[in-house]
This record gives structure tokens, sequence and C-alpha cells, in this order.
């Protein structure tokens, strides 16, 4: 979607490397997500944040942390990767006030752990 | 505990055949229904939602889906399927709070 980008969309990095994922929003909504996808497991959410520096844990959250210091920007970060973590992984956003329109997804980034 | 189950990682259907597409949800109170489709090397495309209102919802590309309380289900439907369907597909509920939950996915197949 042209609102949301996510870089890298590809990375291959080495065990135990810290590495840090990108996603940048032009729409100003108040909602962020980052969530994983994993062959049998569907979407699981890692991080989220409700505004500037409020973040929350979702059900993933071991092994990542998140950074939220602008509105448009949210950080995703392995600290020490691990071959668990090879994914891919995706950023979504939402309105608080729209959120029966449920959210805008981008594109992802495929992260190899090796 | 609240949760969303899709039955089958895979779904095989001929062209021109009725696509079914099966969801349930675990929860005592009806939350806000989603179908998200995902084609190859693409994020999450919303098909339709389910919030209030008419149980049976339109999406895009001729999917449509019916919201039925008392079997707690949400299932996907499209008369005719067409080769452009195949995808995996998502099936996603909003539980009464800002997260959404999915379902782990169905990958769809169309046979020539």
């Amino acid at each position: 979607d042209a609102g949301i980008t996510q870089s890298p969309r590809h990375k291959v990095t080495e065990t135990g490397t810290p590495v840090t994922l990108r996603c940048h929003q032009t729409e100003n909504h108040r909602y962020m997500y980052w969530y994983r996808q994993d062959p049998g497991h569907g979407l699981r959410l890692i991080h989220y944040s409700y505004g500037v520096k409020d973040t929350d844990k979702g059900e993933v959250s071991d092994g990542y942390s998140v950074s939220r210091s602008k509105t448009e920007d949210f950080l995703l970060t392995l600290e020490s990767a691990t071959s668990s973590q090879t994914s891919v992984y995706f950023c979504a956003i939402s309105d608080l006030v729209r959120f029966r329109d449920g959210y805008t997804f981008g594109s992802g980034t495929r992260l190899t752990v090796v | 505990a609240q949760s969303v189950t899709q039955l089958g990682s895979h779904v095989s259907v001929s062209e021109g055949a009725l696509v079914l597409l099966r969801c349930n949800y675990s929860s005592s109170v009806p939350p806000y229904l989603f179908w998200y489709v995902q084609y190859p090397n693409q994020g999450l495309q919303l098909l339709l939602k389910y919030t209030t209102g008419a149980t049976l919802v339109k999406g895009i590309n001729g999917f449509e889906a019916e919201f039925k309380k008392s079997e707690t289900s949400f299932h996907l439907t499209k008369p005719s399927a067409h080769m452009s369907d195949a995808a995996e597909y998502f099936c996603a509920a909003l539980f009464g709070n800002e997260k959404l939950t999915f379902g782990t996915g169905t990958r769809l197949t169309i046979i020539p």
C-alpha cells in the first residue's frame, strides 16, 4: 500500500547479530503493529504501538524490542538474531476511529537468519 | 480464550466450482470479523468485513461471507472459482481490543 512501507524488503543476517526493521506510514494512524508470518501459524502479533513512545507486547515478543519516536515510524529490533526468527515480518496500521475497517498491511520483510 | 479457527490449511477446487473457506471464532461476544487475501510475495489485502447490521457481506472479487452467531462462524464463499483466486486466505477477528487475532490461513488452489 502506498501509505505504508517496510524496509528492507529482504535481509539475510548471521546468528547473533542485531537487526532493525523499519515501518513507515504516511496516514497519520495512531496504531501500528508488527506481526510475523510462519507456515502453520498464520500471523502472530509481536509488538504494537498505540501512540508515540507507547508500546506493548504481543503474543510472541521474546527476543524482540520496538521503538516509536515519531507517529510515522515504528522500528522492530532483533537484539541478537536467532534462526527461529527467520520469518516474514509484516507491519500494519489502523485508526482508532475506523477500527472496524481493519488494518492496512505493508508488503512485508523477508528475514533469513543463517 | 478468544481465538479464530480456520478448517483446512489447503483447499483445492476446480475452476468454475464453488469456493468455501471455513472460519469459526471462539468468544462469548461476537467480534468484528474480517477476511484477508494474500497473493504470493505480497502483503494482506482486505476482502470483506462484518461489523454490525446485515449478516451477509459482500467483498471484492465476487467473494461474500455470512456471519452466523448461532454457529460462531464466518465462512467465505464464491460461486465460481477463477484461476486468479489462487492465494492464501486469512480470517481474523477483533475481540473488543485494538489487536486483530488471525487464523492460521487456508491456501486455495484452483485446478484448471
